[in-house]
């Protein structure tokens, strides 16, 4: 069991939005910075939102970041059928001195 | 942002030692504020982080497999490498190596499947 709790999964019909939550404590999501990864099937995962709602160079404005408190949300609009994949979060725990991943939630695009 | 590619035996028998390189390429692994990574996955489960290292040696390592794991750097050849000891199947995994900045693992390595058993 993580750490970090994600709902194993979400789906939504193309072209909608869907929300996927990052639930920590004051250690770790509650006092450092959260980031949200993307991992297609069969490929390394790729850096989506970074110090909580940042977006690297080439990543579409579909996606979305957010923190409040100890929770974290990933947001993705305009839902397409290459959006299918696993999401993690991550963050630094400041206590333990180490990072942690969420469970990942897998995206279904119905 | 750099390149990074894992090698090493995909193979290793029970009670053995693990040991990984990752390659740095694109850029200096001495300049800039980084982190480097080791983070694996069991096939059809999460990411798991296994540990960091800074380049001037000091590292962090998952509570876990602390009293396993070993972390070294090499900037002189631009690679850092994993050792975990006395390994299981437990420990069968795709291992990742990856670069961290400002708190985001910005770059990962393709992955290697490391296979543990006899």
């Amino acid at each position: 069991q993580s750490v970090l709790t994600q709902p194993p999964s979400v789906s939504a019909a193309p072209g909608q939005k869907v929300t996927i939550s990052c639930s920590g404590s004051s250690s770790n999501i509650g006092n450092n910075y959260v980031s949200w990864y993307q991992q297609l099937p069969g490929t390394a995962p790729k850096l989506l939102i970074y110090e909580n709602n940042k977006r690297p160079s080439g990543i579409p404005d579909r996606f979305s970041g957010s923190k409040s408190g100890t929770s974290a949300t990933l947001g993705i609009t305009g839902l397409q059928t290459g959006d299918e994949a696993d999401y993690y979060c991550g963050t630094w725990d400041s206590s333990l001195s180490v990072a942690f991943f969420g469970g990942g939630t897998k995206l279904t695009v119905l | 942002q750099v390149q990074l590619q894992e090698s090493g035996p995909g193979l290793v028998k029970p009670s053995q030692t693990l040991s990984l390189t990752c390659t740095v390429s694109g850029g200096s692994m001495s300049s800039g504020s980084y982190f480097w990574n080791w983070i694996r996955q069991p096939a059809g489960k999460g990411l798991e982080w296994i540990g960091r290292i800074y380049t001037s040696g000091s590292t962090n390592y998952s509570p876990s497999l602390k009293s396993r794991v070993t972390i070294s750097v090499d900037t002189s050849k631009n690679q850092f490498s994993l050792k975990l000891t006395s390994v299981t199947a437990a420990d069968t995994a795709v291992y990742y190596c990856a670069s961290e900045r400002r708190g985001s693992v910005d770059s990962w390595g393709q992955g290697t499947l490391v296979t543990v058993s006899s």
